[in-house]
């Protein structure tokens, strides 16, 4: 079973700065790795794919990287609408199962 | 465009059976994706509960899948979940959602999701 660890569990930053948020996978999930991002009373939406790919609508100040077992989701600037917990997802083929990771919030400072 | 909508019981008693469906709108659920149940109890994570294929094929968490079963009504294009035996610990709103491979012979990614049911599980 891979599990994803995410950190750091909260992130404190201003509007304006630029944030940071780590994935790491316990075994390599290739470049097979995904990020949402899920704000209160919402359902979650997909940020980026395939580590380093934004969704159709995702801003360019969402970029995503790494490969293997360690990712980031790095966010350039952050808007106001951007303060919201963020997760990361994997698929393995075998056993065929999903997993996320617990999640990081990040938070107004 | 394509739009998922949970339904079904807020309230089940304790071990009573959870059951909800997931309609699927603008779109043919025959479409080559996995539809998903995924949970999340009040103020924690997201939980993958399982998949099903239009073909009938089902992976299901290891965690709860003794007592998870998804099933798809290909005529009424949705598909449902059961949760047997449940307790306050699956106190949770409940999503659907769409796991499609964005792209070709890409890996499979939720990019669709319903908006969530609360289900709580008390006497």
């Amino acid at each position: 079973e891979i599990v994803l660890t995410q950190s750091p569990a909260t992130l404190s930053l201003s509007p304006g700065e630029r944030a940071t948020l780590s994935c790491r996978a316990s075994q390599s999930v290739s470049s097979y790795l995904a990020w949402y991002q899920q704000k209160p009373g919402q359902a979650p939406r997909l940020l980026i794919y395939d580590a380093s790919n934004r969704a159709t609508g995702i801003p360019a100040r969402f970029s995503g990287s790494g490969s293997g077992t360690d990712f980031t989701l790095t966010i350039s600037s952050l808007e106001p609408e951007d303060f919201a917990v963020y997760y990361c997802q994997q698929r393995s083929n075998w056993p065929p199962r999903t997993t996320f990771g617990q999640g990081t919030k990040l938070e107004i400072k | 465009q394509v739009q998922l909508q949970e339904s079904g019981p807020g309230l089940v008693k304790p071990s009573g059976t959870l059951s909800l469906t997931c309609a699927v709108s603008g779109g043919s659920i025959s479409s080559s994706n996995w539809w998903s149940w995924v949970r999340q109890p009040p103020g924690k994570g997201l939980e993958w509960i399982g998949e099903i294929y239009h073909s009938g094929s089902t992976n299901y968490n290891p965690s709860l899948k003794s007592r998870v079963t998804i099933s798809v009504d290909k005529s009424k294009n949705q598909f449902s979940l059961k949760l047997s035996s449940v307790t306050a610990a699956d106190t949770a709103v409940y999503y659907c959602a769409r796991a499609a491979p964005i792209t070709m012979g890409g890996d499979w990614y939720f990019d669709l999701w319903g908006r969530g049911t609360l289900v709580t599980v008390s006497s």
